[in-house]
């Protein structure tokens, strides 16, 4: 069965100090990436995706991401992350489930604090 | 449009008690599916439907049933309460997942078993 790891579980970060989340991945086919993010209190809403072409792609607020096919990775970077960026941040894969249906698989999620 | 909408927010049940929870969306999306969020281990995957009269399992379907009888709404029904349940459930819903469509959560049901 597919599955979708995040490494890091919590990460902890001063303002304007680099970003980068790991997601990896366990899929053969072709997959759609995703990045979500829940702000606290809030529900989750999409930071970014990926389905083809360049595999650097820009999200919101400043995030992007790299598709590494052949490390079946798709990490999470900002160059700069500020205090309202603490928020839980998911990877998620659309793949094909056993019954021969897609839906998506999500990570186990990424805590980020800012401090500022 | 009011996007995706969950109700009730908060529940608390005591073992063994039966509830429905609610989920509605007023997008036309043919794909929508349930969630559980527990800490450390994300969100996953209980029911899902790719349209009206079609459901299928998850990673984790056990004590749960679902259907979808019309396109807008999909209830989650809990038949005897464990307080193995006790999470956050989250409602999504997407016009498809062909390529990448966007996935629309609810804002959550938070739900105690005791």
């Amino acid at each position: 069965a597919q599955s979708v790891s995040q490494h890091n579980h919590h990460v902890i970060l001063s303002e304007a100090a680099s970003l980068e989340l790991g997601c990896n991945y366990s899929y053969g086919g072709t997959v759609n990436l995703f990045w979500y993010v829940q702000y606290p209190g809030q529900h989750l809403q999409l930071l970014l995706k990926y389905f083809s072409g360049d595999p650097l792609v820009k999200g919101i607020k400043g995030f992007e991401a790299e598709f590494i096919k052949s490390k079946f990775s798709f990490n999470l970077r900002k160059p700069s992350v500020q205090w309202s960026d603490t928020a839980e941040y998911f990877c998620a894969v659309n793949a094909l489930m056993d019954t021969g249906r897609r839906a998506l698989t999500f990570g186990s999620g990424t805590r980020l604090q800012v401090q500022p | 449009n009011a996007g995706v909408t969950q109700t009730p927010k908060f529940q608390v049940l005591k073992t063994g008690q039966s509830m429905t929870l609610q989920c509605a969306q007023d997008m036309n999306h043919e794909y929508m599916s349930w969630y559980r969020q527990d800490p450390g281990m994300g969100l996953r995957l209980i029911h899902y439907s790719v349209g009206a009269g079609i459901t299928d399992q998850g990673e984790v379907p056990n004590g749960y049933n679902v259907s979808r009888s019309t396109t807008e709404d999909f209830p989650l029904r809990l038949l005897s309460a464990a307080p193995s349940q006790t999470s956050v459930y989250f409602c999504a819903s997407s016009y498809s997942l062909v390529g990448t469509d966007t996935q629309y959560f609810g804002p959550g049901t938070r739900l105690t078993v005791l």
